[in-house]
C-alpha cells in the first residue's frame, strides 16, 4: 500500500466552479500534510500546509483534513484557468519520513 | 532570500559521460533532498541530508549515482556512467528540519537528456 494516494486525473472544471482534489494515506501517524501546485515544466511550489484536522483556509484554498479517516483535501473555489496544474499531496510519516503522492491533473475549462 | 539554486537547467549528453548536477540550498536549511520525476515515475526521493549527512539513500537506483554534500550550502548529485533511461528532470529541495513539520522548497530543477 503506498503511503499517498491520489487520483491522477485528469480533472476538469469550468471556470468559477469549486475543484476538489482528495488524497489517502495510510500511516495513521503521519502528523504534517502539504499541498504542491506543479505547473507543467515548472518545480512544485508549495500553496498549504495543514497539521490538525478541519479545514484551514488561504484566499481560494481551503485544505481540509480528517485524520480519523486518513484523507486530506484541497479545495479551490472560484477556478481560474490560471489553476491549470498538477496537484500534489506530501506529508511526513511517524518515521519522519517525506512522501509525495502522484498528484491530480486539474485543468480549469474557460 | 534566494530560493534553492540549481545548476544546469538543461544537460544533454551522450550516454557513457559522467553528470554532475549540482545544487544550493536556501541559508538556514539543515535539510536537503534530491528527486527525479518522469512521467511513468512521478516524483521519487533519490536521497536526503540532514546537516550534511546522508540519511537514507535507499531511492538511489544504481552505484552509478552518487551524492555528496560537502558543506552546508552546496552538494552535488553525480552519474557515472549515465545511461539514457537516466533523462529525466531532478529536483533539489531543502527544509528547516529532517522533514518534520516544515515543508519543502524546491529549485527550478534540471533537465537531463542522455543520448
Amino acid at each position: 500500500q503506498k503511503e499517498v494516494e491520489q487520483n491522477s486525473g485528469p480533472l476538469s472544471v469550468p471556470e468559477g466552479a469549486i475543484a476538489s482534489l482528495n488524497c489517502t494515506y495510510s500511516d495513521r501517524g503521519s502528523q504534517s500534510f502539504f499541498w504542491y501546485r506543479q505547473y507543467s515544466g515548472k518545480s512544485p511550489e508549495l500553496i498549504m500546509s495543514i497539521y490538525s484536522n478541519g479545514d484551514k483556509e488561504d484566499g481560494r484554498f481551503t485544505a481540509q483534513l480528517n485524520k480519523a479517516s486518513q484523507y486530506v483535501s484541497l479545495l479551490i473555489r472560484d477556478s481560474q484557468p490560471s489553476d491549470s496544474a498538477t496537484y500534489l499531496c506530501a506529508l511526513t510519516n511517524t518515521g519522519n519520513q517525506f512522501y509525495f503522492g502522484t498528484g491530480t491533473s486539474l485543468t480549469v475549462i474557460p | 532570500d534566494a530560493g534553492v539554486i540549481q545548476s544546469p537547467r538543461h544537460e544533454v549528453t551522450e550516454m557513457g559521460q559522467e553528470v554532475t548536477l549540482r545544487c544550493k540550498p536556501i541559508s538556514g536549511h539543515n535539510s536537503l533532498f534530491w528527486y527525479r520525476q518522469t512521467m511513468m515515475r512521478g516524483l521519487e526521493l533519490l536521497i536526503y541530508f540532514n546537516n550534511n549527512v546522508p540519511i537514507d539513500d535507499s531511492g538511489m537506483p544504481e552505484d552509478r549515482f552518487s551524492a555528496k554534500m560537502p558543506n552546508a550550502s552546496f552538494s552535488t548529485l553525480k552519474i557515472q556512467p549515465s545511461e539514457p533511461r537516466d533523462s529525466a528532470v531532478y529536483f533539489c529541495a531543502s527544509s528547516r528540519t529532517g522533514g518534520g513539520n516544515q515543508p519543502q522548497h524546491f529549485g527550478d530543477g534540471t533537465r537531463l537528456s542522455i543520448l
